[in-house]
């Protein structure tokens, strides 16, 4: 079946220092890729996607790009802030499975001032 | 315009008991999906509704049931608790218009079973 691995955390960074989340994905197909992320008490909220390979997400200073040889979709941001913390979920959509999402077990990010 | 609306936002039950969850998409979505997300897991699909019907469900057993209104409102209900329910319920709204990737999440409700 179609399933996503992203690294364990909880990763703990300095402010404005680079931030890489790893994920890998196994899909029978090419779906459509998502990064979710959960704020503290919060329901889940979608940061960026792509939709077909090679594409670029970019939201709010963070970018992932569908890697359709590496099967990986990781997120990147250049300098992060003490706001940016929370867990980070990477998420697959298959065009043919509906509006179903198969996550990640998530990525909590911590960062320190 | 409200978001997604979950209620409650907490609930705690015993087991054997049975529940049911509420969610009010937003405004012009008429898709409903449901998930469970366990503590310190990713989030795990139950099942979709769209035009009051099932559509699409996940490895659940079916204790775990739904229902959508015609007002595209739903429920989950889920029958004999067990301890291993405990967890955040999730509900996600999308468009008009069939499969998508634009999906809205709610706050969740967060039920506990003793």
């Amino acid at each position: 079946g179609n399933s996503v691995t992203q690294m364990e955390g909880p990763v703990t960074l300095s402010e404005e220092a680079f931030l890489t989340i790893n994920c890998t994905y196994t899909a029978t197909g090419y779906p459509s890729l998502f990064w979710y992320v959960q704020y503290p008490g919060e329901g889940l909220q979608l940061l960026l996607k792509a939709t077909k390979a090679d594409d670029k997400g970019s939201n709010k200073g963070f970018e992932a790009t569908y890697r359709k040889e590496t099967t990986s979709f990781h997120l990147e941001k250049g300098s992060v802030q003490v706001s940016d913390s929370a867990v980070y979920f990477c998420a697959l959509r298959m065009k043919d499975a509906g509006n179903m999402l198969t996550f990640g077990g998530g990525t909590r990010l911590m960062v320190k001032p | 315009d409200a978001g997604v609306t979950q209620s409650p936002t907490h609930l705690i039950k015993t087991r054997g008991q049975q529940v049911t969850l509420r969610c009010s998409p937003k405004s012009g979505h008429d898709t409903v999906s449901w998930y469970q997300q366990a503590l310190g897991q990713g989030p795990q699909f139950i099942f979709q509704y769209y035009e009051e019907e099932e559509r699409q469900r996940g490895n659940f057993p079916d204790r775990f049931s739904g229902h959508q209104f015609p007002n595209y409102s739903s429920e989950l209900n889920v029958n004999a608790l067990l301890l291993g329910d405990s967890a955040l319920y999730l509900c996600a709204s999308s468009p008009m218009g069939g499969p998508t990737d634009t999906q809205y999440f709610g706050p969740g409700t967060r039920l506990t079973v003793l």
